[in-house]
């Protein structure tokens, strides 16, 4: 159990148009989703925390309105990444977690490798 | 907030040998400590884990243990393999959190 699928696993887009990410969790609900940035060769960064059916939590640093997160059911949260530039080119990766209680720890999707041309 | 060293960045064993990863965390309240493997353009995936009310957990080549009083966590391969290499993060989380806090990771190159 606890599968987490994440697609598209590969995009490439010119720069200035919007790309849209989406993580679902297959067989379980996932009432808190997350989303990761990787550069190369280093850690996993926490853009921001999804909760479904209110606002997402934004870390220190990471602009709101370029990278808008929608979670508006237990199985899905989507990453847009707005007007997009070669700089936002990164791997993204979500993970999610299933409700209090459940015997399941943070699963990670697949990730997007995001290359902005 | 939360912030977990890991060292160290790189390490190269030979096959067979063991492979030790260090972490520290800095918040008292912290009482989960996953550990994960990461293969080149791929998820990572959670290998072994830690509650603090354990100070030791072993899987088969793998093992973990914990020392809360000063705050640091090991990772322990034995009997190492090619097939080991990848990258390996420990993270941490608060019990009353929601975020896991990453190390920076460690780049294991198993030599056969």
């Amino acid at each position: 159990g606890a599968v987490v699928s994440q697609h598209p696993s590969r995009v490439i887009c010119k720069s200035g148009t919007s790309v849209k990410i989406e993580c679902r969790s297959l067989d379980f609900q996932a009432t808190t989703m997350f989303w990761y940035r990787q550069f190369p060769k280093q850690s996993l960064m926490l853009m921001a925390t999804s909760n479904e059916g209110s606002k997402a939590t934004y870390e220190q640093g990471v602009e709101k309105d370029k990278f808008l997160i929608n979670h508006a059911s237990l199985t899905l949260s989507t990453l847009t990444v707005t007007s997009a530039h070669p700089e936002d080119s990164s791997f993204y990766i979500c993970s999610a977690r299933g409700p209090r209680g459940a015997n399941y720890g943070y699963t990670f999707g697949s990730g997007t490798r995001l290359t902005v041309v | 907030g939360e912030n977990v060293e890991q060292h160290p960045s790189t390490l190269s064993v030979q096959e067979g040998d063991s492979a030790v990863i260090k972490c520290t965390y800095s918040d008292s309240a912290s009482n989960y400590f996953p550990w994960y493997k990461q293969e080149l353009g791929k998820r990572p995936q959670l290998i072994i884990d830690i509650r603090s009310n354990v100070g030791e957990k072993k899987d088969q080549r793998i093992a973990v243990t914990l020392n809360k009083t000063a705050k640091h966590f090991s990772l322990h391969i034995t009997e190492t393999q090619p097939e080991d290499s990848a990258v390996y993060f420990c993270a941490a989380l608060k019990a009353a959190g929601n975020k896991l806090t990453f190390g920076g990771g460690t780049r294991v190159l198993v030599k056969p």
